[in-house]
């Protein structure tokens, strides 16, 4: 079964930061790779969402990547800012409705 | 307006008691899924529906059924809840034809089983 980990649980940074959230995952056997934020009371939104045969995705002031035979991914934040604070959930699809998630990186960032 | 909408959004009922949880979308997408997330866990897959006449059962559906009443309507019951149902339930959906495999979140709904 596959198993997604990511590290830290928590992490506050100062705003203007840059910042780094990992994600590994067990079986390389995957479809995608998807970055997705959590904001309470408000779901879940899809940031990033990379394709098994590609290495990175970037959007804005996010870029994600991935080594799929490492079984890992990064979320490069740029320049963080207050309003990035929430938790911050890998998940990777190994079919067509297997989506595997992380337990999520809770991220503040400090005025 | 939300393009995926759970309802209710907060219960708190008692062990036993029959839930129904009810999730609406605007998005024109064929599937539809039910998450629910735990502290410490994350989101688990519980059903997921490619159609009306398509259910399946996902990780987790011991002790859950659901009832796809129309394309846009995608309900989650409890027949008799039990306290380790206790959890922050997510309506998704996606749509093959546009966007294959990115699915979009409702709001959730935080159920609490005394």
């Amino acid at each position: 079964k596959q198993e997604v980990t990511q590290i830290p649980a928590a992490l506050s940074v100062p705003e203007g930061e840059n910042l780094v959230l990992n994600c590994s995952f067990t079986d390389s056997a995957i479809y995608n790779l998807q970055w997705f934020r959590q904001d309470p009371g408000k779901g879940l939104t899809s940031l990033l969402l990379i394709q098994s045969s590609q290495r990175e995705q970037t959007s804005g002031r996010l870029n994600a990547s991935l080594d799929k035979s490492s079984g890992r991914s990064t979320l490069y934040i740029a320049a963080s800012q207050p309003g990035d604070s929430a938790t911050y959930l890998c998940a990777v699809q190994t079919g067509a409705n297997n989506l595997f998630f992380g337990t999520g990186t809770r991220l503040t960032v400090i005025p | 307006d939300a393009d995926v909408t759970q309802t209710p959004r907060n219960r708190i009922t008692k062990t036993g008691k029959r839930i129904m949880l009810e999730c609406s979308q605007t998005k024109g997408h064929d599937r539809m899924y039910w998450y629910r997330q735990d502290p410490g866990l994350g989101l688990r897959l519980i059903y997921y529906s490619f159609d009306v006449k398509d259910i399946n059962k996902g990780e987790i559906s011991d002790g859950y059924s659901v009832s796809r009443q129309a394309q846009a309507k995608f309900s989650l019951s409890l027949e008799s809840a039990i306290p380790n149902q206790t959890a922050l339930y997510f309506c998704a959906t996606s749509d093959l034809t546009t966007s294959p495999n990115t699915q979009y979140f409702g709001p959730g709904t935080r159920l609490t089983v005394l």
